[in-house]
């Protein structure tokens, strides 16, 4: 079982609707969860993190975090065709370097 | 601020030949690290260095992989001899404080190897 899981998609949603990427994790001591999103060619840059469980907010970005079910997501409204990227989920133990999934290809179609 | 400078961008060498990565990380950040990624995968951490340590090498292959990160700085990423399999995008990040997830990536170092 790969410690951190997602979907590799393709995810493809219409321009403005709401994407909505999954993660699951496998360590239970995992104590911070990020999401990063990765242009074609481009390396990745951190968009959110969360810490609790519940819901966090940021302009178009929801992260949710459900530390029973080790379940994390990520939602983007309103999404635009600039959304389009890889968005990989990475968790860290607090001990190691972030662990990343191998991401989820999101296509958002004008 | 300037952000994470790898080099070369780009790299092509046959099997068994040497190569060289090299990385500076954002000013003042005191943890590097070198992540392997492979198409269509999510990076690998391969070494992390707090200051001028190496903390956590674990998944980097000693016998053929070696890094430093002389001074607490800059570091260089070193596979000899190269195989097939090493075909990979190299990157390397940076962050202020260790045991944290934001972490400030360069453009990499794409690796063909023939």
């Amino acid at each position: 079982q790969k410690e951190v899981e997602q979907n590799s998609g393709p995810l493809s949603v219409p321009e403005g609707a709401i994407a909505s990427l999954n993660c699951t994790y496998s360590d239970r001591v995992s104590q911070s969860f990020f999401w990063y999103r990765q242009y074609s060619g481009k390396s990745p840059e951190l968009i959110m993190s969360i810490y609790s469980n519940g819901d966090k907010e940021d302009g178009r970005f929801t992260a949710q975090l459900n530390k029973a079910s080790q379940y994390v997501s990520l939602l983007i409204r309103d999404s635009q065709p600039s959304d389009s990227a890889t968005y990989l989920c990475a968790v860290s133990t607090g001990r190691r370097a972030l662990t990343f999934g191998s991401g989820t290809r999101l296509q958002v179609q004008p | 601020e300037a952000g994470v400078v790898q080099s070369p961008r780009y790299k092509i060498i046959e099997k068994k030949q040497p190569v060289a990565f090299w990385c500076n990380p954002i000013s003042g950040h005191n943890t590097l690290y070198w992540y392997l990624q492979n198409l269509g995968q999510g990076p690998e951490l391969l070494i992390r260095y707090e200051n001028e340590e190496a903390v956590d090498d674990s998944q980097l292959p000693k016998d053929r992989f070696s890094a430093e990160r002389l001074k607490g700085v800059d570091s260089t990423l070193k596979i000899q001899p190269a195989e097939l399999g090493d075909s990979a995008v190299y990157l390397c990040a940076s962050s202020l404080v260790q045991d944290t997830g934001e972490l400030f990536f360069g453009e990499g170092s794409r690796l063909t190897v023939l």
